[in-house]
């Protein structure tokens, strides 16, 4: 166990709905990754948090949002969902930017029909 | 752009066997490599490399950073079935955000 919670396990939903998942990051860890894994595409790298702010993005799409709250938990918010959008959704953390090991939760698994 | 590449993709071995994993990389702004075992769910990290020429080492596993060249490698001696997953290669660059895998080895190890 990494220490990282994400909730929900499964979400299935239809197309053109909003879903929102849901990340706690480990005791004592300040930044907060997402990432997106498809069959297709692999791991790939959305956006990163630090203490409430964000620090980098990546390949998020403008359908697609987060934010970090003071307690540092995370939310990654995914609307207008289409097919392609259905895939396991990883958060990660780490102490700070600069720590490089970046500790995963177990994912969302999305399903859009 | 970043680029990690492993091979092979996907790799068939008996328990006891030795198996070496490939793991090669272009990007701009190096700062780690780390190795991660994947099963069912979560990526669970085995190592970090920064420096070239350090093995690090972990039981049966082992991997070594050639930054001259721009490539690392993971070995697993006497192999189990519970080594059965895919391992995941990754970069980080040096502003500590984003880590750019590859996309994987699959490994199966028959009894």
């Amino acid at each position: 166990d990494s220490g990282v919670t994400q909730t929900p396990k499964h979400l299935i939903t239809a197309t053109g709905q909003r879903v929102t998942l849901r990340c706690s990051p480990r005791s004592g860890d300040l930044s907060v990754y997402w990432y997106q894994q498809s069959l297709d595409q692999g791991l790939q790298f959305l956006i990163q948090y630090y203490n409430g702010e964000e620090r980098a993005k990546g390949n998020i799409l403008e359908r697609f949002s987060a934010q970090q709250f003071p307690d540092l938990h995370s939310e990654l918010n995914l609307s207008s969902l289409e097919l392609g959008d259905s895939a396991l959704y990883f958060c990660a953390s780490s102490v700070d930017p600069s720590s490089s090991i970046q500790y995963f939760g177990a994912g969302t698994r999305l399903s859009v029909l | 752009e970043d680029k990690v590449v492993q091979s092979p993709l996907s790799l068939v071995v008996h328990e006891g066997d030795t198996v070496t994993l490939n793991c090669s990389y272009e990007v701009t702004n190096f700062r780690s490599l780390l190795w991660y075992k994947q099963e069912k769910k979560a990526p669970t990290f085995l190592f970090m490399l920064t420096s070239s020429g350090i093995e690090k080492k972990s039981g049966r596993l082992s991997s070594i950073l050639d930054k001259k060249e721009l490539f690392s490698i993971l070995n697993i001696t006497a192999t189990q079935t519970g080594d059965s997953a895919v391992y995941l290669c990754a970069v980080l660059e040096t502003s500590g955000s984003r880590l750019t895998f590859g996309e994987g080895t699959q490994l199966t190890v028959n009894p």
